[in-house]
């Protein structure tokens, strides 16, 4: 059971749009900590994706984008490409676990 | 050019350690904290803390706290990551992270370290 929760699974035409939730607590992504997200492929490491709710690291497409509001944060993706396909992640700060928490990771299907 | 390279795999009995070590380059090794993160097969990401090379301090995840000690050698820029008493459910792959500048996000990871337990 992850601290922040992520819906297992979404799906998208090429084109289309799509958003992926994470939902916390008053304890992390509503306690004043920025949630960061990450592209995973297959047998890769983790890649940051956006960071400080909404900011993308050099070399991120614009397609890709990000907010927050309270105990809620959204990773936004338009003009869904097939090369979009991976597991996403979401991850904040935890003020009781006084630590890093993830959610459990969305698994974008590119129809 | 900034990388983080992590050792070979492993594979341990139950109840054994484990080192794995994560050797920095392309940035002042000093000026930032070194995550450490775990995925079982199939499972998501679990944060087990971090080191902070400038003045050796640490965070560890409450639930792995007893068991996982992190050290540096600053000489080499390598940082380490102990697991003790390991269980056939510790069996993942572990990353090490650079520090984006917050102490829990990171934005450059190393390859990963498949770490396996089994009798």
């Amino acid at each position: 059971q992850s601290v922040l929760t992520q819906p297992p699974s979404v799906s998208g035409a090429p084109g289309q749009r799509v958003t992926i939730s994470c939902t916390g607590s008053w304890s992390n992504l509503g306690g004043g900590f920025d949630v960061h997200w990450y592209q995973q492929f297959p047998g890769a490491a983790p890649k940051l994706l956006i960071y400080g709710n909404r900011n993308r690291p050099s070399g991120v497409p614009d397609r890709f984008s990000g907010s927050k509001a309270d105990t809620s944060a959204s990773l936004t993706i338009i003009g869904l490409q097939p090369e979009d396909e991976a597991v996403y992640f979401c991850q904040s700060n935890d003020r009781s676990l006084n630590g890093a928490v993830f959610g459990g990771g969305t698994k974008l299907t590119v129809l | 050019q900034l990388q983080l390279v992590q050792s070979g795999a492993a594979v341990k009995k139950p109840g054994a350690s484990v080192r794995v070590s994560c050797k920095a380059s392309g940035y002042d090794f000093t000026n930032y904290c070194i995550h450490w993160v775990r995925q079982a097969p199939g499972q998501g990401l679990d944060w087990l803390g971090f080191i902070n090379p400038r003045d050796n301090s640490r965070i560890y995840a409450q639930k792995f706290q007893g068991r996982v000690t992190m050290t540096m050698d600053t000489s080499t820029k390598t940082v380490f990551m102990d697991l003790s008493s390991l269980r056939p459910d510790d069996t993942a792959v572990y990353f090490c992270g650079r520090d984006i500048g917050d102490y829990y996000g990171a934005d450059v990871w190393g390859q990963g370290t498949t770490v396996t337990v089994s009798s």
